[in-house]
């Protein structure tokens, strides 16, 4: 069963541009969740998408967006990006939605976001 | 909310040597914990979860957590360390978040390193 699929690896971008992360789930899997990652603050929680709908969102700016499509794969967007955004973006699947309190997450590999 | 606390940013043991990662978790009612693991340029890759009523939860890679309720605790261990246990370990609460849904929130994480 392939994982978790993330395109792509490595982007670079310049500030003020916008940019448009991929991710498809494991097949089967309806839940998909995105994470930001960076030495400063770790691990954050972007937001949660189960068949079509954003279930949960965590603290980030309205620059920050995603959508699910019927397939469930994902995709998040950063508009108007800042030298801070620079982060790996982790996407997860899981069977359900995270709010199922024992429902593991699955995590692709990652994209690399630079912002110069 | 809850979150999790994880002591020491580095660990570094000799390879054969007891393993010992520690989390802290800070919650009143039943844990949703989780270890997970990153090798450098990759995902996260779930080692085990927290089961209601275990006190020694086994996972992957032959790493063990011990649940302590009264330490509020979630140590991982491994009996004997390989040079391909190197990576940087977290340990994950299911957290309520203000949207009143849960999300996977994440310790700092514990960089290991394995001598030879």
């Amino acid at each position: 069963k392939a994982g978790v699929t993330q395109t792509p690896r490595y982007l670079i971008k310049t500030r003020g541009q916008q940019v448009t992360l991929s991710c498809s789930p494991i097949s089967g899997h309806r839940s998909v969740s995105w994470y930001q990652q960076t030495p400063g603050q770790g691990l954050q929680f972007l937001f949660e998408y189960f068949s079509e709908t954003q279930r949960n969102k965590g603290n980030f700016p309205g620059r920050f967006s995603g959508r699910q499509f019927s397939n469930s794969r994902s995709e998040m967007n950063v508009s108007t990006l800042e030298l801070g955004d620079s982060a790996l973006y982790l996407c997860a699947s899981s069977l359900v939605p995270e709010s199922s309190y024992n429902s593991p997450l699955h995590f692709g590999n990652g994209t690399r976001l630079t912002v110069t | 909310a809850q979150s999790v606390t994880q002591l020491g940013s580095h660990v570094s043991v000799s390879e054969g040597a007891l393993v010992l990662l520690r989390c802290n978790y800070s919650s009143s009612v039943p844990p949703y914990l989780f270890w997970y693991v990153q090798y450098p340029n990759q995902g996260l890759q779930l080692l085990l979860k927290y089961t209601t009523g275990a006190t020694l939860v086994k996972g992957i890679n032959g790493f063990e957590a011990e649940f302590k309720k009264s330490e509020t605790s979630f140590h991982l261990t491994k009996p004997s360390a390989h040079m391909s246990d190197a990576a940087e370990y977290f340990c994950a609460v299911r957290d309520l978040m203000d949207t009143g849904r849960r999300a996977l929130t994440f310790g700092s994480g514990t960089r290991l390193q394995v001598q030879p």
